[in-house]
């Protein structure tokens, strides 16, 4: 398998602008995380989908996070309007019930 | 409030020498316990786990103990490789969570010299 796969790698935008995040999980993974790294906070927990369901979205910063999981195989995790302060790797997870989760590569967003 | 708390952000090690991470947290309900390791810019990595029902858990170098009344627990590497050299997390989920929600601890980095 080739794991948790994330797009883009990199990504800069400008404030105000919308920025949409892609993860695509481990085939028969039944949980996907949302995490963000930032130097201040380390890593959270943003978000986390059962079976395509979302479970937990408390750690979501604000309205202007949105995360969907339309099918086993693809989520989103969109910031609108995207702001400096979000500037942070995020990254996506997946695992099977009470396994260990297995993260992506992370996407590196700098709004400027 | 952090949950999980490693206190030391980076901890230097000559190779062959033991290095021995730590991880404090304060939620009696976190009843299992995992460690990650990050290369730079790469995904966090699992690396070994522990369940509230053992003290001590080992996998070949690495070694997790845990002190459940202390609420504190720490990772072994011995002997430390230079391709140790990597950021360190701690992680705990809470009972019922089967480990799935997970607070991790700010990471240390942990550096080994040749």
């Amino acid at each position: 398998d080739a794991g948790v796969i994330q797009s883009p790698r990199h990504e800069v935008t400008e404030m105000g602008q919308e920025v949409t995040l892609r993860c695509k999980p481990i085939s028969g993974h039944d949980y996907l995380f949302w995490y963000r790294q930032t130097m201040m906070r380390g890593l959270e927990l943003l978000i986390y989908f059962n079976n395509n369901v979302p479970i937990d979205d408390s750690g979501m910063p604000e309205d202007r996070f949105s995360a969907k999981m339309p099918n086993a195989s693809f989520s989103t995790l969109k910031i609108q309007p995207s702001e400096p302060r979000d500037s942070a790797v995020y990254f996506c997870a997946s695992s099977l019930v009470g396994g260990e989760q297995f993260f992506g590569p992370g996407t590196r967003l700098t709004v400027l | 409030d952090q949950q999980v708390k490693q206190n030391s952000p980076s901890l230097s090690v000559q190779e062959g020498r033991i290095s021995i991470l730590n991880c404090d947290y304060t939620n009696s309900m976190f009843d299992y316990f995992l460690w990650y390791k990050k290369y730079p810019a790469e995904g966090p990595t699992f690396l070994i786990s522990i369940s509230s029902i053992k003290d001590k858990n080992e996998d070949g170098r690495f070694t997790v103990f845990l002190n459940k009344s202390a609420k504190h627990l720490s990772l072994h590497i011995v002997p430390s490789q230079p391709g140790d050299s990597a950021v360190y997390f701690c992680a705990a989920s809470e009972v019922g969570n089967a480990g799935n929600m997970l607070t991790f601890g700010g990471g240390t980095r942990l550096m080994v010299k040749p």
